[in-house]
Order: structure tokens, then C-alpha cells, then sequence
């Protein structure tokens, strides 16, 4: 079946540094959600990109979809305490119905 | 905001007890889902209900597993007999359409012992 994988696993950064998160599937994605879980906490929706190509940004995030709609980018710049919390991409493919969570990436920002 | 509500927030259990997680999706929203996440895992889709009805459902949703929308408001997810193996949190999520933003609950910690 459809595999989601996120890279890297884990990232520790310093406060004020930038901080990036790549997902990749199997196969070619209709539209590519991202969630923040805050630790101990549950999934919040970011954002969602449709377009092949497509850029967005929210303040300090700026989301990329790739041409071919297999991959997707989390850019994060100069990370805040705030940041803190698991980033997983989400394959929304729009007549299916569910959604298939990429395996996550950690961020941790050292103040 | 209208937001997801999940009770109980944690649920402990002894192994091959019955337990019924219950959900209150946002009022408008067509789509339902419950998805689980073991300690510091992934998100993993266990099933969705449309219409009354299950949409789809992963290989994790066997026969142990059911789900009802009782009446106009809740969604309930219930193990028949649980297992150790089923400890993990459990969200419950909505949608207004298949492919819209998913709106998640703060969850339910199930401890199986």
C-alpha cells in the first residue's frame, strides 16, 4: 500500500536557526496536508497544497509541493520555543476517505 | 471555534475488556474517522463512517473493533476484548468532505493492563 516517509526523524536545532522537514510517497498525491502535534497534544492542520509546484507561506513556515506531487517540504525559519512539536505531511486524497499520515518528524528547539 | 470532543480522556482497562471511546464530531461535518497513535508513532488510520455507514477501514480495524453514530451527535469507537497491543491514544477526527482539513479531538489515552 501507500508508504508516507518523513525525513529526518528527529531534529534538534537552536533557537533563531531554520529547520526543514521533507516528505515523500509512493505514489503521486492528489494534495498534500500538514499537521503540528504540539507534545501531548493532537494534530492541528497547517495548511494544504494542491497545485504541482505550489509555494505557501504562514509568517515563518513555507510549504512546498513538488512538480511531480511525490513530495512535499516544511521550511521553518528562525525557530522559535514555540515550534517545539511533531510535523507529519498528510495524503488527503480527496473520494478516498482517509487520510494517510506521514511518519513524522520531531523538532526540538534548544533555547 | 467548534472543535472535536472525545471523553473519556484516559481510559484504563484490563485486558480483554470491553471499552467504548466516544467522540463528538463538529456539527456540520459529513466525515468521521478514528485514528490511534502508539507512544511517540505515527498517526494510523483505523477506519472512516459516512452516511452511517464505514467508509473504509484499515487491516488494524478487525472484528474486535466496531464503530456507531448512536444518535445525531456522538461516534463511538468500541473493543470488544482488548489486548495489550491496543494501548495507545486514540483520535477521533471530522471533516465537512473526503480531502478538506481534518479536525482532530484531543483523544483518548486507552491503557490496557
Amino acid at each position: 500500500g501507500q508508504q508516507v516517509m518523513q525525513i529526518p526523524q528527529y531534529q534538534h536545532v537552536q533557537e533563531g536557526e531554520d529547520f526543514t522537514t521533507y516528505c515523500n510517497s509512493s505514489t503521486t498525491l492528489s494534495n498534500i496536508q500538514w499537521y503540528k502535534q504540539r507534545p501531548g497534544g493532537h494534530p492541528v492542520f497547517l495548511i494544504q497544497l494542491v497545485k504541482s509546484g505550489e509555494v505557501k507561506k504562514q509568517k515563518r513556515l513555507t510549504f512546498q509541493f513538488g512538480e511531480a506531487k511525490k513530495n512535499s517540504s516544511l521550511h521553518i525559519t528562525a525557530t522559535q520555543t514555540t515550534d517545539v512539536g511533531t510535523y507529519f505531511c498528510a495524503d488527503g486524497h480527496s473520494g478516498t476517505y482517509k487520510y494517510i499520515f506521514g511518519t513524522g518528524t520531531r523538532l526540538k528547539v534548544l533555547a | 471555534e467548534p472543535e472535536v470532543t472525545q471523553t473519556p480522556s484516559h481510559q484504563v482497562t484490563q485486558m480483554g475488556q470491553e471499552v467504548i471511546l466516544r467522540c463528538v464530531p463538529i456539527s456540520n461535518h459529513l466525515y468521521f474517522y478514528w485514528y490511534r497513535q502508539i507512544l511517540g508513532q505515527k498517526v494510523e488510520f483505523l477506519v472512516s463512517f459516512y452516511n452511517n455507514e464505514i467508509s473504509e477501514k484499515s487491516e488494524i480495524f478487525d472484528d474486535q473493533f466496531s464503530v456507531e453514530r448512536p444518535d445525531g451527535s456522538n461516534f463511538t469507537l468500541k473493543i470488544r476484548s482488548t489486548k495489550l497491543e491496543d494501548s495507545a491514544m486514540y483520535f477521533c477526527a471530522s471533516s465537512v468532505g473526503t480531502g478538506n482539513e481534518a479536525f482532530f479531538g484531543q483523544g483518548t489515552r486507552l491503557t490496557v493492563v
